[in-house]
């Protein structure tokens, strides 16, 4: 059973463009939480999903970021018209149910935008 | 809105000895689990160890342990044997617990902490 896989490691983007981060969770797991670290700190909620539906948006910002968890396919962090203030490592967990007792984290994407 | 403190940024430790993390915590809920997560140089976020807030007992992982106290919303971390492989960011983190709700996780800022051979 492979783990929460998340890909690209590394992106890096000019000002402007698009980022899209993908986060297939773990096998049986409905469950997808997005944070997002920047240096020196902690991670910060982004969003919760369950597969077609978006359950907590609270952390994310209103303009530029969307999220998706399809019933098929991984979920996906988009970032329009990145900003340098995107420079961050964004992180998913994935858990089987809702407690994020069993949430298991990715490797993380670091993104750069220059 | 519940915080997560983590006052020491750094420490540093030789190997063999034991060491303890301290993290405070600011809530209103009474239903809720406290959480010590690892991030090593590979980035990766691995759990070290859980505390269920409704249990007295404070919980153990081998070589860690945790000091839980209620009332003085503390939840701290004692590594012993410390180990090289300790060496990594330790972060401190919070969930409430819901009925169908999002029970994102609350971190701490982190330590960064050292074990010296």
């Amino acid at each position: 059973n492979a783990g929460v896989m998340q890909n690209p490691r590394h992106l890096v983007r000019r000002r402007g463009q698009e980022a899209r981060l993908r986060c297939s969770p773990m096998k049986g797991h409905s469950h997808v939480y997005w944070y997002r670290q920047l240096p020196e700190e902690g991670l910060k909620f982004m969003v919760y999903l369950q597969k077609e539906n978006i359950i907590d948006e609270s952390g994310m910002p209103k303009e530029r970021f969307s999220a998706e968890f399809p019933k098929e396919g991984p979920s996906i962090l988009r970032i329009q018209q990145v900003v340098r203030g995107d420079s961050a490592a964004y992180f998913c967990a994935s858990s089987p149910r809702q407690l994020n007792t069993e949430a298991f984290f990715g490797q993380g994407t670091r993104l750069t935008v220059v | 809105a519940q915080t997560v403190t983590q006052s020491q940024p750094e420490m540093s430790v030789q190997e063999a000895e034991t060491v303890t993390l301290s993290c405070t915590y600011d809530t209103s809920e009474s239903n809720y689990y406290l959480f010590w997560y690892k991030q090593p140089p590979s980035r990766q976020m691995i759990l070290v160890i859980r505390q269920e807030a409704y249990k007295q007992q404070n919980a153990t992982e081998n070589r860690f342990s945790v000091n839980f106290q209620k009332a003085a919303k503390s939840f701290s971390l004692k590594i012993s044997d410390s180990q090289l492989g300790d060496t990594a960011m330790y972060f401190c983190a919070f969930s409430k617990l819901t009925q169908g709700g999002s029970e994102k996780l609350v971190f701490g800022k982190g330590m960064k902490l050292t074990v010296n051979p």
